[in-house]
């Protein structure tokens, strides 16, 4: 199975912060790597798939980059809004596997 | 609008079966590729099953292997989900996510269900 690892798992940061989080797959994913944003009681939402796509309607201070085994999601410009969970996953293979998550809380 | 609507949660004892059901509307539910996550209370995302969009092919994570069986209607858009011998670690809420086509990313969720296992 390729694990998923993403660092931090938790940070405090202020509106206005430019946030990033990198996402490690145990062997190479090639594009395969997507982005979720899920906040308390709610399902997912998809952000980027193809490791820098945005889903339609997606914020563009929203970026994501990599490939292969290193990946990165940006905020560029932390909004109110974006204080969440966020998960990456891995579409190359089965099974599927997320990342454990980062929780981007208020400073 | 694409959507997805779970179905089916509840309360189970141990060892006990429950069947949920995704209905899909707003999309051609026959064309896409449908897959199970959940999600254990405090925990994170778990992929659980997925099948092919004809329904001929399925994969399973190793924790449900043999236990819960994933299948389809597409002429009813609805999705399934059998579950069987179910135990304290299968209580989570189970989402039915659509796959995008080409990278299989789960682009569209449902709200999800609620599965709690206990006697």
């Amino acid at each position: 199975d390729i694990q998923m690892t993403q660092s931090p798992s938790s940070l405090s940061a202020s509106v206005g912060d430019r946030v990033t989080i990198t996402c490690r797959a145990s062997q190479s994913v090639s594009r395969y790597l997507n982005w979720y944003q899920q906040k308390p009681g709610k399902a997912p939402k998809s952000l980027i798939y193809a490791a820098s796509i945005l889903q339609g309607g997606v914020p563009s201070r929203f970026i994501g980059s990599g490939s292969g085994t290193d990946f990165t999601l940006t905020i560029s410009s932390l909004q109110p809004e974006d204080f969440a969970t966020y998960y990456c996953q891995q579409s190359y293979d089965t099974p599927r596997t997320f990342g454990q998550g980062t929780k981007v809380e208020i400073k | 609008e694409e959507q997805l609507l779970e179905s089916g949660g509840g309360l189970v004892q141990p060892g006990g079966s429950l069947r949920l059901s995704c209905g899909a509307s707003g999309l051609t539910f026959s064309n896409y590729v449908m897959s199970w996550v959940r999600q254990a209370p405090g925990k994170g995302l778990e992929w659980v099953s997925h099948i092919s969009a004809t329904g001929l092919q399925t994969d399973y994570a190793d924790s449900v292997k043999g236990r819960f069986i994933i299948s389809r209607d597409n002429s009813k858009n609805t999705l399934y989900l059998q579950m069987n011998s179910l135990r304290g670690d299968d209580t989570a809420v189970y989402y039915c996510a659509k796959n995008g086509a080409t990278w299989r990313a789960f682009d569209i969720w449902g709200p999800g269900t609620m599965v709690t296992v206990s006697s």
